[in-house]
């Protein structure tokens, strides 16, 4: 199968502060990873598309300088919140794509800020 | 431009049979995709319709008219567990999903 994990799976931060979330593709190379963010009862949103050695391609409205995307490896992005705010809390969902058509989703990480 | 439309809520009874439908408008057509999204979770693959007719899973079937763009998800023998919502999704030709706001599907003994 194709796994994709996230790290944490949940954390809590102060107002203020900065959270790095992981997104790794264990047994496949992706070039095309995706960050998702989804607010309760609402459906995903896309925030970025992140390929391997290039800059992210930020969706309308995603501020790229607070939500700071890298793709370092073909099996690895990072999403890092800047300046975390309450209204940043939310479930935010990485997925990989292993094919055109083939992406696989991570099990999330549910973001709380206080 | 681009639009996914699906049901925003459904009620089905254990033991029963629900078609959830969609329909869709995408700049090119590389596929249409159901997930499964219990709460709390990221969502699952169910399925991928790229041609027209029926794809049957088990108690899963899903249903794709390109000429219409339109598609259905046919749940049977419905079972508590499935009750969770299900999102349909597009891919356009540039492989990147359009996602619908998603169906909860909730069962009843």
């Amino acid at each position: 199968g194709a796994v994709v994990s996230q790290h944490p799976s949940r954390v809590i931060c102060k107002s203020g502060t900065s959270v790095k979330i992981e997104c790794r593709s264990l047994d496949f190379q992706a070039t095309t990873m995706f960050w998702y963010r989804q607010f309760p009862k609402q459906s995903l949103m896309l925030m970025a598309t992140s390929n391997e050695g290039s800059k992210a391609t930020y969706e309308q409205g995603v501020e790229k300088d607070k939500f700071l995307i890298n793709h370092a490896s073909l099996t690895l992005s990072t999403l890092t919140v800047t300046s975390a705010h309450p209204e940043d809390s939310s479930f935010y969902i990485c997925s990989a794509r292993r094919r055109d058509y083939e992406q696989y989703f991570g099990p999330g990480t549910r973001l709380t800020v206080t | 431009g681009q639009n996914i439309d699906q049901p925003t809520e459904m009620t089905a009874t254990e033991g029963a049979i629900v078609q959830i439908n969609c329909t869709y408008q995408t700049s090119g057509f590389n596929g249409l995709f159901w997930y499964q999204q219990h709460a709390g979770e990221a969502p699952t693959f169910l399925s991928y319709n790229v041609l027209d007719g029926l794809e049957e899973k088990g108690r899963f079937s899903s249903f794709l008219s390109r000429s219409k763009g339109y598609s259905y998800l046919l749940l049977k023998e419905l079972q508590m567990k499935d009750s969770a919502s299900y999102l349909c999704a597009a891919m356009d030709s540039n492989y990147q999903l359009i996602w619908g706001a998603g169906t909860k599907l909730i069962i009843k003994p």
